[in-house]
């Protein structure tokens, strides 16, 4: 399988504890996407990398999360002290971005890890 | 506009009924629509991207036009089938950034 993975696929947890992420990009992609996603909204943005260089991070990303892409090909998602508006669908996406300006810079996104905070 | 915003939010449809969901987004630097499909438990897939004022594309039953000057994009699906059913988002997107709505969810009822 070549596309985008994510692990786990879902994930309760207690209110307080601490949970990771991962996302497996598709392996010749530059750009990896953070995204959240809650009940009855789209999609919102929280992080982005190009390699492994975090370039912006959305004022939706709290001090409790931190994401990481290491060696320019994974990526973690880790949340601290998970309260209970944290349960949400987290999706990672990735994308190829050229260096000669924008491109249509289609994403393409995992099957997500759906959060549950009791 | 200030937000994308799709409508309607959810409908039901018989098979081999034709249908169609509208995107609405902000026309100001505004670069690129995405469209994607979102069935239950797997991943967004990619339909279509379109740049240009009067673009249209088309995937066997389903196309999709653009309106950059008012701000909106239509998705067709011609005689709906019951595996058409999921969620469709539209994203916005000035550079990277996408700006998603909140999504169609169809039920295609056999």
């Amino acid at each position: 399988d070549t596309g985008v993975s994510q692990d786990p696929r879902h994930k309760i947890t207690k209110r307080g504890q601490n949970v990771t992420f991962r996302c497996d990009p598709i392996s010749e992609h530059n750009r990896l996407y953070w995204y959240r996603q809650t009940l009855g909204q789209g999609p919102e943005f929280l992080t982005y990398f190009q390699n492994e260089a975090q370039l912006e991070k959305s004022r939706l990303l709290s001090d409790r999360f931190s994401a990481e892409r290491p060696k320019g090909s994974f990526s973690t998602l880790e949340i601290q002290r998970t309260e209970q508006g944290d349960s949400a669908m987290y999706l990672c996406a990735s994308s190829f971005a050229g260096t000669s300006g924008r491109s249509t810079d289609t994403q393409y996104f995992g099957p997500g890890t759906r959060l549950t905070v009791l | 506009i200030l937000n994308v915003e799709q409508s309607p939010q959810s409908l039901h449809v018989q098979e081999g009924d034709s249908t169609n969901f509208t995107c609405s987004f902000p026309s100001s630097n505004f670069y690129a629509l995405h469209w994607y499909r979102w069935e239950t438990a797997k991943s967004p897939e990619a339909l279509f991207v379109m740049t240009l004022n009067g673009d249209e594309k088309k995937k066997g039953r389903i196309s999709a036009t653009l309106n950059t000057k008012e701000g909106y994009s239509y998705l067709y699906i011609k005689g709906s089938q019951p595996e058409d059913s999921a969620t469709y988002l539209c994203a916005s997107t000035g550079t990277y950034k996408y700006i998603f709505g909140t999504g169609t969810r169809l039920k295609v009822l056999a």
